[in-house]
């Protein structure tokens, strides 16, 4: 069955430190992947998305991701974390066929340290 | 810009209580979902449609019954409500594209005593 792991559920940085979130996920097909940020008592807003092509993706608030197809990984990097990047993030998979439904990781929780 | 609203944002219901959680979007976006989260298990999906007059079982549908009557509408309802249901909803729509995101609304919060 298809699959999504987020293998660390809290993350704790120094402001200004660079951060990478894990992410692998369990699909026989090409996936489409996503990262998703959720602020406190918000929804989920689109940082980034994978579909083909260059596997490094650039997203918004400067935030990146790599598609490994080798290590079936999509981890998330931003090279100087913001006090304001504190959030929820969650990678997730779209099955191809099946209506285009979107398969979550468990989420990792960042706090960022001044 | 209103994109994904849902109401009530909070709600809370007594054991067997029904209630019914409206989704609206005006992006005249096909699909529709109904996702719940809980700790520590990500969002897991309930019920979705892929067009007016169209729903389909997710991960998680015991409990829960759907509808989508008009396009720009999806409703989430509980019959008898159980405190197993206590969790945050969202909703959340996408155009029918094979790279459309999904728009997630703001979420409500659903206790159930």
């Amino acid at each position: 069955a298809q699959s999504v792991t987020q293998p660390d559920i809290h993350i704790t940085v120094s402001e200004g430190a660079s951060l990478e979130l894990r992410c692998n996920y369990s699909y026989g097909a090409t996936p489409y992947l996503f990262w998703y940020v959720q602020s406190p008592g918000q929804g989920l807003q689109l940082l980034l998305k994978y579909f083909s092509g260059d596997t490094l993706v650039q997203g918004i608030k400067g935030f990146e991701a790599e598609f490994k197809r080798s290590q079936s990984s999509f981890n998330l990097r931003k090279p100087s974390v913001h006090w304001s990047d504190a959030a929820e993030y969650f990678c997730a998979v779209r099955l191809s066929g099946g209506y285009n439904k979107l398969i979550f990781g468990a989420g990792t929780r960042l706090a960022v340290h001044p | 810009n209103a994109g994904v609203t849902q109401t009530p944002k909070f709600r809370v219901l007594k054991t067997g209580q029904s209630m019914t959680l409206l989704c609206a979007q005006d992006m005249n976006h096909e699909y529709m979902y109904w996702y719940r989260q809980d700790p520590g298990m990500g969002l897991r999906l309930i019920h979705y449609s892929v067009g007016e007059g169209t729903t389909a079982k997710g991960e998680v549908p015991d409990g829960y019954n759907v509808s989508r009557l008009k396009k720009q509408n999806f409703l989430l309802g509980l019959e008898s409500a159980a405190p197993s249901q206590t969790s945050v909803y969202f909703c959340a729509s996408k155009e029918d594209s094979n790279t459309g995101e999904l728009f997630f609304g703001e979420g409500s919060r659903l206790t159930v005593l």
